[in-house]
């Protein structure tokens, strides 16, 4: 197994609350990408955390947040949810060097992600 | 256009056969190049790197070709454990929708 924990495994909402989902990163590892994966589609980019901080982000609204911790894990955070945000949350853990760009050759690990319903 | 596109198959091939999946990308200045393999409600695994040089693991072979802005996979001696998702991924970020492959006795 890759070594990359998520929390909770399911989660079941209603529209307009608010959820926090979370991911411990391989040890070793300092980067931390979640992407959203709708049912027979691939993973969708939502941001990155390097360090601390966001690296990058894809096309997600800004009700979309994250944080990263000192230790590497990290949350993601979903405000006022709505029904299309029914998805596969996927956290992957890679390791970054600190002089190389963005776009770089890394390997990525999932963990098994988080299933969210909002109905 | 989308950044990287597949054909999402299905793919049915009898156990023994060689399958190929082609994968193209639109930017032509991508660096890095991946494919994973991603079973029913599980998390993608990553499968192999893609390298300008090409890439051989086993039964399995990825290519890239820079000219025509495509990577490519081949799976020789299908096995029915081969039965999957197969998704190729351009600079780290970007997915494809995945190809589906169902190995057959």
């Amino acid at each position: 197994e890759t070594g990359v924990t998520q929390s909770p495994t399911h989660l079941i909402k209603t529209r307009g609350q608010q959820v926090t989902l979370r991911c411990s990163s391989q040890s070793g590892h300092n980067t931390v990408s979640w992407y959203q994966q709708a049912l027979g589609q691939g993973p969708q980019f939502i941001f990155q955390y390097y360090r601390e901080e966001e690296n990058g982000r894809g096309n997600f609204p800004p009700r979309f947040s994250g944080l990263q911790f000192p230790n590497y894990s990290s949350e993601l955070n979903v405000n006022a949810l709505e029904l299309d945000d029914s998805a596969l949350y996927l956290c992957a853990s890679s390791f970054r060097l600190r002089t190389v760009v963005r776009t770089a050759s890394y390997e990525q690990y999932f963990g098994p992600g988080t299933r969210l319903t909002v109905t | 256009r989308k950044e990287v596109e597949q054909d999402p198959g299905p793919f049915n091939v009898p156990e023994g056969a060689t399958v190929a999946f082609n994968c193209t990308y639109s930017n032509s200045a991508s660096q890095s190049f991946f494919w994973y393999r991603q079973d029913c409600r599980k998390e993608p695994k990553l499968l192999m790197s893609v390298y300008s040089s090409g890439n051989e693991d086993g039964r399995f072979t990825a290519q890239l070709n820079r000219a025509s802005q495509y990577i490519s996979l081949l799976i020789r001696d299908s096995k029915l454990s081969d039965s999957a998702t197969y998704l190729c991924v351009v600079n780290q970020f970007y997915f494809g929708t995945g190809t589906s492959l169902t190995v057959i006795p």
